[in-house]
């Protein structure tokens, strides 16, 4: 079984510019969650889809930062524009759907460096 | 507030020596409880959960948990440590059952030979 794919694995931008991350969850699952990773600290989740909609988006920046999934499969997202606080490592998870609390599993992670 | 804490921020111990990492949650009622590891440029890979029940939780890679209701508390132990267990350990909590994960900062665990 294929795990969370996420690119780019690595990204390096200037204050003021825009970037977008891409997620692919594993086959079925209908949960999606972005997190964000600073260093030395744990994730803090974003935001949370279940199938194309949302969920929970009350630690999303909304100002600077935008999330979607549209078809219900895979999910972008997008800063603009990124601050020096924005560097972190940027997480992708997702789970099935089972009505109770479910195991997440996480991709690789995409780090931001904001310059 | 909501939190979850490890006291640790590093832990070093030999290879074979016995390991305990410290995780302590603020919250009213009992979450759901999880276990982490994340290895250099991998994603995180659960250990062991706690929902209910048996407060001793066996995971994989030999690590085991135990629950313990007066001291909120979720510490991980694994009775003999390999070199390849070098990594960082999150403790999460999900204080809502509703797959909202808090995390803990981060345990590392450097292990020496």
């Amino acid at each position: 079984e294929a795990g969370v794919a996420q690119s780019p694995r690595y990204k390096i931008i200037e204050k003021r510019q825009s970037v977008a991350f891409w997620c692919n969850p594993i086959s079925g699952h209908a949960t999606l969650y972005w997190y964000q990773q600073i260093l030395g600290q744990g994730p803090k989740l974003l935001i949370q889809f279940q199938n194309n909609g949302v969920v929970d988006d009350s630690q999303l920046p909304k100002d600077r930062f935008s999330a979607e999934r549209l078809k219900g499969v895979d999910s972008t997202l997008k800063i603009q524009p990124a601050k020096l606080e924005d560097s972190a490592v940027y997480l992708c998870a997702s789970s099935p759907w089972t009505g109770g609390t479910d195991t997440q599993y996480f991709g690789p992670g995409t780090r931001l460096t904001v310059l | 507030a909501q939190s979850v804490t490890q006291p640790d921020i590093h832990i070093t111990v030999s290879e074979g020596a016995s390991l305990e990492l410290r995780c302590n949650y603020s919250y009213g009622a009992t979450p759901y409880l999880f276990w982490y590891v994340q290895s250099p440029g991998q994603g995180l890979q659960l250990l062991l959960k706690y929902f209910s029940g048996d407060t001793l939780v066996q995971g994989i890679k030999g690590f085991e948990a135990e629950f313990k209701r007066s001291q909120s508390s979720f510490n991980l132990r694994k009775p003999s440590v390999h070199w390849s267990d070098a990594a960082e350990y999150f403790c999460a909590a999900d204080m809502e059952y509703g797959n909202k994960l808090v995390f803990g900062a981060g345990t590392i665990l450097r292990v020496k030979s």
